[in-house]
This record gives C-alpha cells, structure tokens and sequence, in this order.
C-alpha cells in the first residue's frame, strides 16, 4: 500500500519552461512534506518543505504546493534548467507519529532539454 | 560531498552470503537511518537509530539487522542474501531524532548474484 504515490514516472519540459511534479498522499496523519532531488550516483538532497499550516512554500525558483482536501502536492520549477534534471522525491511524515521517518514516492526522473 | 559517508560504494556477493554496510553521519548528527532502492522502487525505510538506540523499524526483514556505535557511525548487516537484496542501501542523518531534511550519503550498491 503506497502511501505516498508519484503517478508520473518521467517529464520532458523544454528549457526556460514550467516543471510541473506532482505528488499524492493517502494517510491524513502525514502533516510535513518534502521534496528531495537526486543525481545519477549520488544521494537524494533536500529541495525544499511545507507544513500542512501552509499551501505554498517558495525558495527561489522552487515553489512547492498543497492542497490538503485533494491530498495532494507540487513542485514547480520555474524557470527550468538543463541542470535540473533529476529525479525528484516526493516525501511525507507524520511529525506526531512515534517514528520519525520519512515515507518517499518511487520518484518522477525530470528531462529538461536545451 | 554531502558529509554521510557509504562503504563500499560497491558490493557483490552470492547468495547466501552475509556482508557489512557501513555508514558515518555527517558531523553533529545523531539520527541516522537506513534506506533501501530497489529497481523501479522508491526508497523503503529500514531502520533508525539516535544516539545509539533503535528509534523506528520499518519494512526490515528479519535476516538484516542494525547498529549504531558509541562514535556514532552505523552498520547494517544483511545475512542469508537473496537475489532481492540487490538494492541500493541508503544511510542519511539528521541531527535530531525528529529532524526531516535528511542528508543522505550516495549509497552502497550490492549486488547479490
């Protein structure tokens, strides 16, 4: 039972576009959301957070999105670069819960072509 | 380099087998947790550890088990290797038990063949 769903496996966007990642949840509980980027033999690396008190966290050209009654969160990149190309992790928590870790999506793998 | 360090960065063993995972948080965490990638698979939570005690379990089968040591670094063993072991391990810290921005290390890939 995936808790954390990632229904895009990959997305093309041409350079200087929007990215548009999209990321759904099922457990209500979860009330902390991250996103992770990850380069081929490398480790995820933190991107950026929301709060579920929040519906929009912005960090330059990076601006995350919730909409707790559909469940429901997103990344956007604006303007995208050829270097952000990744795959992107979706990741919830539950910050009452007794066990502090964190529940990923399978990841969306972002081209973005010059 | 994110400050977690993975040994080895690569691994491979029969089936069988038992082999060491070894991880060094980054300097100043105390939290460190374990990761598992498998193909096509998002990353499925094993264990954590905080200042030396298991804090949280997850999705982790009997025949792996885990430590974290006085220094702080952690080991994760995997005996009675299967062929769906193969996976890349993850070890990320943070420096408290309920701190989300996880640094993770780049991973240890095994390879059970």
């Amino acid at each position: 039972d995936q808790q954390v769903k990632q229904n895009s496996p990959s997305l093309s966007v041409q350079e200087g576009r929007i990215s548009i990642l999209n990321c759904d949840y099922t457990n209500s509980m979860f009330d902390y959301f991250l996103w992770y980027k990850k380069y081929p033999a490398e480790g995820p690396t933190f991107l950026i957070s929301i709060s579920s008190i929040k519906d929009k966290n912005e960090d330059g050209r990076f601006t995350v999105f919730l909409n707790k009654s559909a469940k429901h969160l997103s990344l956007h990149i604006v303007p995208s670069q050829p270097g952000d190309s990744a795959v992107y992790f979706c990741a919830a928590i539950s910050t009452g819960g007794s066990q502090g870790n964190l529940i990923f999506g399978k990841g969306t793998k972002l081209s973005v072509k010059p | 380099d994110s400050g977690v360090t993975q040994t080895p960065k690569h691994l491979i063993t029969a089936t069988g087998q038992r082999v060491t995972l070894r991880c060094s948080p980054r300097s100043g965490d105390l939290s460190v947790y374990w990761y598992q990638q498998s193909l096509d698979q998002g990353l499925q939570f094993l264990i954590q550890y905080y200042n030396g005690e298991e804090r949280a379990k997850g999705n982790i089968l009997e025949r792996f088990s885990a430590q974290q040591f006085p220094d702080l670094h952690s080991e994760l063993n995997l005996s009675s290797l299967e062929l769906g072991d193969s996976a890349l391990y993850f070890c990320a810290s943070s420096v408290a038990a309920h701190n989300y921005g996880y640094t993770f290390g780049s991973g240890t890939r095994l390879t059970v063949v």
